[in-house]
């Protein structure tokens, strides 16, 4: 139980292009769903929160028009990453949770390289 | 942000050793969670801890949420190769949050066979 997807596992786009990254829960129904970045050998940067229906809740410092979040429904969330540039290059990984449950389940990531 | 003080960085371990690591934090958590990440993968939950004094076992591993509720820590016994990764504690601090966990900046385990 429990499994998260992310989809695409790794990813080479040009700048000043659009990327989208789709995170599903396959098993249960993800209320809240977190997006993370993750730079190597460092911990998980929180980027933003969203609960499925609502506008997601970005983290400071993180540019909301620039890494739009859709949470449409209790199985899947979308990160778009806008306008990419090289530094936008990083491992994204997505985790999710159901209500009543502080536990968190992560996919897979996604490594974002931007040429 | 917020993170919590884990130690330590890195273990470097004969096989069959046992391991621990632990993590603090100035604050009172109300929930702790392991987490296990291998290279270019999403961390994977070990354990979660929910009350305080809680032990917990999956496995050769096993968790204790500290009774202060300021500290956890995480114990692998009979160490094997594939114990090999990042041991990441995360928790959820006393005051609602949104559940967004605070974390630590994980523990870098090398088994040697």
């Amino acid at each position: 139980g429990a499994v998260v997807s992310q989809h695409p596992s790794r990813v080479i786009c040009k700048s000043g292009t659009s990327v989208k990254i789709e995170c599903r829960s396959l098993d249960f129904q993800a209320t809240t769903m977190f997006w993370y970045r993750q730079f190597p050998k460092q911990s998980l940067m929180l980027m933003a929160t969203s609960n499925e229906g609502s506008k997601a809740t970005y983290e400071q410092g993180v540019e909301k028009d620039k890494f739009l979040i859709n949470h449409a429904s209790l199985t899947l969330s979308t990160l778009t990453v806008t306008s990419a540039h090289p530094e936008d290059s990083s491992f994204y990984i997505c985790s999710a949770g159901s209500s009543g449950d502080y536990e968190q389940y992560f996919g897979p990531g996604t490594r974002l390289t931007v040429t | 942000g917020q993170q919590l003080n884990q130690s330590p960085q890195s273990m470097f371990i004969q096989e069959g050793e046992d391991v621990s690591m632990n993590c603090t934090s100035s604050s009172i958590f109300n929930t702790w969670l392991w987490y296990k990440q291998d290279p270019g993968e999403g961390p994977v939950l070990l354990i979660a801890l929910y009350k305080a004094g809680e032990l917990t076992s999956n496995g050769r591993l096993t968790a204790q949420f500290g009774i202060t509720r300021k500290d956890s820590f995480l114990n692998i016994s009979a160490s094997i190769p594939s114990d090999v990764g990042i041991y990441f504690c995360a928790g959820l601090p006393n005051a609602g949050n949104n559940r967004k966990l605070i974390w630590g900046l994980g523990t870098s385990l090398a088994v040697n066979p």
